[in-house]
């Protein structure tokens, strides 16, 4: 078990960039999650695979936001035209459970600094 | 609509004493699950305990327990015998269960918790 792993722990980019973070969840976790967590904010949630497809995404989430999970397995969350604002830590988180309970495993995180 | 209130900015506790980090909720849902996460300054959210709004006992696991008081809505969590390990931040999250495929967790604010020697 390697767990989550969230590939750049850091990135920093100007406005206007386009940026991508990779995900790769537990082997086994058919679930995987998109969060993003502000200085002394919780998380907030952004989208959510089961398998390879999205089924569900947040309102949050702009038309500049897109995430993928082509073959069930690793996912990536793409943003478009960054903005100051996007400026945050993305969370990835996988599981394999179905019950109310369900726990979820999270990454390091990726750290967006947007100049 | 669906919050989670922690009133705690941070608190402070002696090595091998226990502490109380406080949860109220606010959910028209009347299925919902309650969950407590720790996250230490390397940033990964780390699962403590469950608490099912149907569960009869209050939830354990090992050092964490949960005092679930369901008619004031609130869900605090106790930590035992406090270790240098327990100093980080402790987020509690909500998620409804009757929303259909509703996957998405609630967060609140979180609670910073350092165990002094």
């Amino acid at each position: 078990d390697t767990g989550v792993s969230q590939d750049p722990r850091h990135k920093i980019t100007k406005r206007g960039q386009n940026v991508t973070f990779r995900c790769d969840p537990i082997s086994e976790h058919n679930r995987l999650y998109w969060y993003r967590q502000t200085l002394g904010q919780g998380p907030e949630f952004l989208t959510y695979f089961q398998n390879e497809a999205q089924l569900e995404k947040s309102r949050l989430l702009s038309d500049r936001f897109s995430a993928e999970r082509p073959k069930g397995s690793f996912s990536t969350l793409e943003i478009q035209r960054t903005e100051q604002g996007d400026s945050a830590m993305y969370l990835c988180a996988s599981s394999l459970e179905q019950t109310p309970g369900e726990k979820l495993f999270f990454g390091s995180g990726t750290q967006l600094s947007v100049l | 609509a669906q919050k989670i209130t922690q009133t705690q900015p941070g608190m402070f506790v002696q090595e091998k004493e226990a502490v109380t980090l406080d949860c109220t909720y606010d959910t028209s849902d009347p299925s919902y699950g309650l969950f407590w996460y720790k996250q230490p300054s390397s940033g990964e959210m780390i699962f403590l305990i469950y608490q099912g709004s149907y569960d009869q006992q209050n939830a354990t696991e090992g050092r964490y327990s949960l005092n679930f008081q369901k008619a004031r809505k609130s869900a605090n969590l106790v930590i035992s015998a406090s270790q240098l390990g327990d100093s980080a931040m402790y987020f509690c999250a909500m998620r409804e269960l009757n929303a259909g495929n509703n996957r998405k967790l609630i967060w609140g604010l979180g609670t910073s918790l350092a165990v002094n020697p």
